[in-house]
């Protein structure tokens, strides 16, 4: 079975600092990648993904992911948090060619200002 | 260009009572997936509906059932709640069963 590992529950930053949330996945086989956003009040929105092509991938806000097949991880980074990036973030995979999405238990950020 | 919708936004039921909660997807989408957040949890997938049709099913009890319709739009319907039932059910939807699913905000469902 699927399953996703998010290393930090709680991470907490002061503005300008950077970002590096670990995202670790188990499934033999290949994977689409997600990095899920809710901001406070708001809904899941997504944030950036991977199907194929180059393992870097950029999404909103700055934010960008790196996809290291070897190691099973799509961590997402950020080279300096702002304030408006106080938000959970879960990181999701499915197997390509299957329906569900499968997530991990997410990681809270709070960016003090 | 709307988004995904839910209703009810919250709702408060008793142990062994039905729910239903309604999904729209958003325009141009064709597929609906159900999911469950517990407090403190990532989303759990319940199910996939896709040309009306159940298309995948995650580890959850025949008590969740559900049905999507000929407009796309999809009801979860859950039987005999217990306590545990207590979350967030979200909605997404996708173009295609096997495409980037969009969330909408929710409903949040409470159990006494």
């Amino acid at each position: 079975a699927q399953s996703v590992s998010q290393h930090n529950h709680h991470v907490i930053l002061s503005e300008a600092a950077s970002l590096e949330l670990g995202c670790n996945y188990s499934y033999g086989g290949t994977v689409n990648l997600f990095w899920y956003v809710q901001y406070p009040g708001q809904h899941l929105q997504l944030l950036l993904k991977y199907f194929s092509g180059d393992p870097l991938v950029k999404g909103i806000k700055g934010f960008e992911a790196e996809f290291i097949k070897s190691k099973f991880s799509f961590n997402l980074r950020k080279p300096s948090v702002q304030w408006s990036d106080t938000a959970e973030y879960f990181c999701a995979v499915n197997a390509q060619g299957g329906n569900k999405l499968v997530f991990g238990a997410g990681t809270i950020l709070r960016v003090k200002s | 260009d709307a988004g995904v919708t839910q209703s009810p936004t919250h709702l408060i039921k008793t142990r062994g009572q039905q729910v239903t909660l309604r999904c729209s997807p958003k325009s141009g989408h064709d597929t609906v997936s159900w999911y469950q957040q517990a407090l403190g949890q990532g989303p759990q997938f319940i199910f996939q509906y896709y040309e009306e049709e159940e298309r995948q099913r995650g580890n959850f009890p025949d008590r969740f059932s559900g049905h999507q319709f000929p407009n796309y739009s999809s009801e979860l319907n859950v039987n005999a709640l217990l306590l545990g039932d207590s979350a967030l059910y979200l909605c997404a939807s996708s173009l295609g069963h096997q495409e980037t699913q969009y969330f909408g905000p929710g409903t949040r469902l409470l159990v006494l």
